[in-house]
């Protein structure tokens, strides 16, 4: 299995801030077939479920403000939020859907 | 509008077998090239992919759970079935259904299933 180690596991933050979530695969999930890393985050609030951010590592699903931004290619991903918001307080989650079984990371609580 | 709702028992008891229904509506589960997942969350807040059932009735498990789960779907409804068999209270969790064509892109609420005596 694709093991995907993520942090912090914790962030305290103000609203205004700026804040990187890393996830790093123990295997490269870029195909070589369409260039695409196969890589997502959510973000999922007490009480409901996960929701979709970013696919494809860097591509924003339809909908989320432009403040969440994904990079990276290869064994190394970043999520970064720029300027906070108390709406944006959540836990957070990298995901590998490069191959079966899909695998999680260990999830980030972004915290006041 | 596309939905997904998990029903479930809520308490099961060790070594019984624990079952929940996904209900799907808005969205055909035949409609070609999207795969119909259970994930669980458990306390503690790891995320598991179980399996999935895809839209001509293939089915992949997660191996760790191969010797227990079963995914199942009944077409005329609309609606998929997790099943686990001789359950502990390690498989105490919020179980999801998902659904996903490359990724996870829908999600019921999740229902918790509690293993205990």
């Amino acid at each position: 299995d694709i093991v995907m180690t993520q942090s912090p596991f914790s962030l305290a933050v103000s609203e205004g801030e700026m804040v990187t979530i890393n996830c790093k695969s123990s295997q490269s999930l870029l195909s070589s077939g369409n260039q695409k890393n196969y890589l997502a985050w959510y973000q999922q609030k007490p009480g409901q479920s996960p929701k979709l951010l970013i696919y494809y590592a860097s591509t924003r699903q339809s909908g989320v403000p432009d403040r969440f931004l994904g990079s990276g290619s290869g064994t190394d991903f970043t999520l970064t939020i720029s300027d906070v918001q108390a709406e944006d307080l959540a836990d957070y989650y990298c995901l590998q859907h490069y191959t079966s079984p899909n695998t999680f990371g260990a999830g980030t609580k972004l915290e006041l | 509008q596309v939905s997904l709702q998990e029903s479930g028992p809520g308490l099961v008891k060790p070594s019984q077998p624990l079952s929940v229904t996904c209900s799907v509506t808005g969205y055909s589960i035949t409609t070609s090239y999207y795969y119909w997942n259970w994930i669980r969350k458990f306390p503690g807040n790891k995320l598991e992919w179980m399996g999935y059932i895809n839209y001509d009735g293939s089915i992949y498990y997660n191996p760790s759970l191969k010797s227990r789960i079963s995914i199942t779907r009944d077409t005329s409804r609309n609606q998929f079935f997790l099943q686990l068999n001789t359950v502990t209270t390690e498989d105490t969790a919020v179980y999801y259904c998902a659904r996903q064509r490359v990724y996870f892109d829908l999600w019921g609420q999740g229902v918790m299933v509690t293993v205990s005596s």
